[in-house]
């Protein structure tokens, strides 16, 4: 069975530009959620989208968005990249409730 | 606010011995919690998880202890093996969601 699969693994941007990161969930779980890691601020919840709809947010700007696909792939987006958003940005799958979330490997983003 | 506290930044045992790491939380709506391995630029391995329905829980080698009174988990792996050494992090759900709070993580180190 496929894990969670991150694109792309690595990224180098810059200051004021967009990204957009992917990430393709284990088969026939439905909830993906997305996580900023840095070494400031650990492990930090972005937002949760389960059936194409989000259903958690964190105390993100709105610089950060995100969407998902019907079949439950997900995008997230940074616009106007600023230093600070250097990070691995994890992707994580559920399959419901109650039940553990697994990581994808993440994508390195680098932002110059 | 951090919500969930690992209080040890590290913890060194040695190989064979019991590795204990410890959490602590302060929301009480908390009702699923988790305990995750990570390597550095990888994503997190779930490793075990309970509910707060239950004070334990085992899976081979991993123990996970809840007290719900005092708000403190605690991961137990017996014996400890060199594989083991990384960062481990305590994480806590609300409702079963995908929304995952996570401590600041412990780095196990196991020494030969």
């Amino acid at each position: 069975k496929a894990g969670v699969t991150q694109t792309p693994r690595y990224l180098i941007k810059t200051r004021g530009q967009q990204v957009t990161l992917s990430c393709s969930p284990i088969s026939g779980h439905r909830s993906v959620s997305w996580y900023q890691q840095t070494p400031g601020q650990g492990l930090q919840f972005l937002f949760e989208y389960f059936s194409e709809t989000q259903r958690n947010k964190g105390n993100f700007p709105g610089r950060f968005s995100g969407r998902q696909f019907s079949n439950s792939r997900s995008e997230m987006n940074v616009s106007t990249l600023e230093l600070g958003d250097s990070a691995l940005y994890l992707c994580a799958s559920m399959r419901d409730r109650n039940t553990e979330a697994f990581f994808g490997q993440g994508t390195r983003l680098t932002v110059v | 606010d951090q919500q969930v506290k690992q209080n040890s930044p590290s913890l060194s045992v040695q190989e064979g011995r019991i590795s204990i790491l410890n959490c602590d939380y302060t929301n009480s709506m908390f009702d699923y919690f988790l305990w995750y391995k990570k390597y550095p630029a990888e994503g997190p391995t779930f490793l075990i998880s309970i509910s707060s329905i239950k004070d334990k829980n085992e899976d081979g080698r991993f123990t996970v202890f809840l007290n719900k009174s005092a708000k403190h988990l605690s991961l137990h792996i017996v014996p400890s093996q060199p594989g083991d050494s990384a960062v481990y992090f305590c994480a806590a759900n609300r409702g079963g969601g995908g929304k995952l709070i996570f401590g600041q993580g412990t780095e196990l180190s196991v020494k030969p």
